[in-house]
């Protein structure tokens, strides 16, 4: 079946521009998450959501990162006034979620990343 | 916030040599994900420990979650230019909150 799709795959933008990541789940996972990984770094979490909401947004780098999520599917995330330190990969995952929404989430599959790229 | 350290950072062995990658925390760990990246592919999922004491094996892999010392080991046996890439240990809050390892990159010679 269809895995985690994201778009665009590659996305190179000005210094200022705003940015719009879009990621697909797979059909069916009610949890998605959103993580950059820039050069050479490790992963790091941005945004969980369980259903539409988004109980945790501490992990947004600044106040010009938001993400949404409508119908329960897909999800955007969007960085404003970009700067060249957004440059990074941004990878979407989905799961099932766990009864209530506690530990333990299930296995994350993974989207195959947008590579951002800001000049 | 709760950290994971991954040691070591890079390893390189011989085809057919056995390794072992750890993954410490700086909190307890209530659960734990190993992941494999290779370069330009996504995350690929390994294996999710839950309880203490828990090990899990698939094919030439096994890790397990050591609750007391805050750690959990991957061991892959008699390696194969098949599993280089980087591994990535990955912890997770009742809240969704995920942190992961900056990982250890495996590069195994033919």
């Amino acid at each position: 079946g269809a895995g985690v799709s994201q778009s665009p795959s590659n996305k190179v933008t000005e210094k200022g521009k705003d940015v719009e990541l879009r990621c697909d789940p797979i059909s069916g996972h009610t949890a998605l998450y959103w993580y950059r990984q820039s050069l050479g770094q490790g992963l790091e979490f941005l945004i969980y959501f369980q259903g539409n909401s988004a109980p945790d947004k501490s992990g947004l780098p600044s106040d010009r990162f938001s993400a949404e999520r409508t119908g329960g599917s897909v999800s955007t995330l969007t960085i404003q006034r970009t700067q060249q330190e957004d440059s990074a990969v941004y990878l979407c995952a989905s799961s099932f979620s766990a009864a209530g929404g506690g530990w333990p989430h299930n296995e994350q599959f993974f989207g195959p990343g947008t590579r951002l790229t800001v000049l | 916030s709760q950290e994971l350290e991954q040691s070591p950072q890079s390893l390189i062995v011989q085809e057919g040599k056995n390794l072992t990658i750890n993954c410490t925390s700086s909190k307890t760990l209530y659960g734990l994900y190993w992941y494999k990246q290779k370069y330009g592919e996504g995350l690929i999922f390994l294996m999710m420990l839950q309880k203490g004491g828990e090990e899990k094996s698939h094919e030439k892999i096994t890790a397990k979650l050591d609750e007391k010392k805050q750690q959990s080991s991957l061991h892959i046996t008699a390696s194969q230019p098949s599993h280089a890439g980087i591994y990535l240990c990955g912890a997770f809050t009742n809240a969704g909150k995920s942190t992961f390892g900056d990982g250890t990159t495996l590069t195994v010679k033919p």
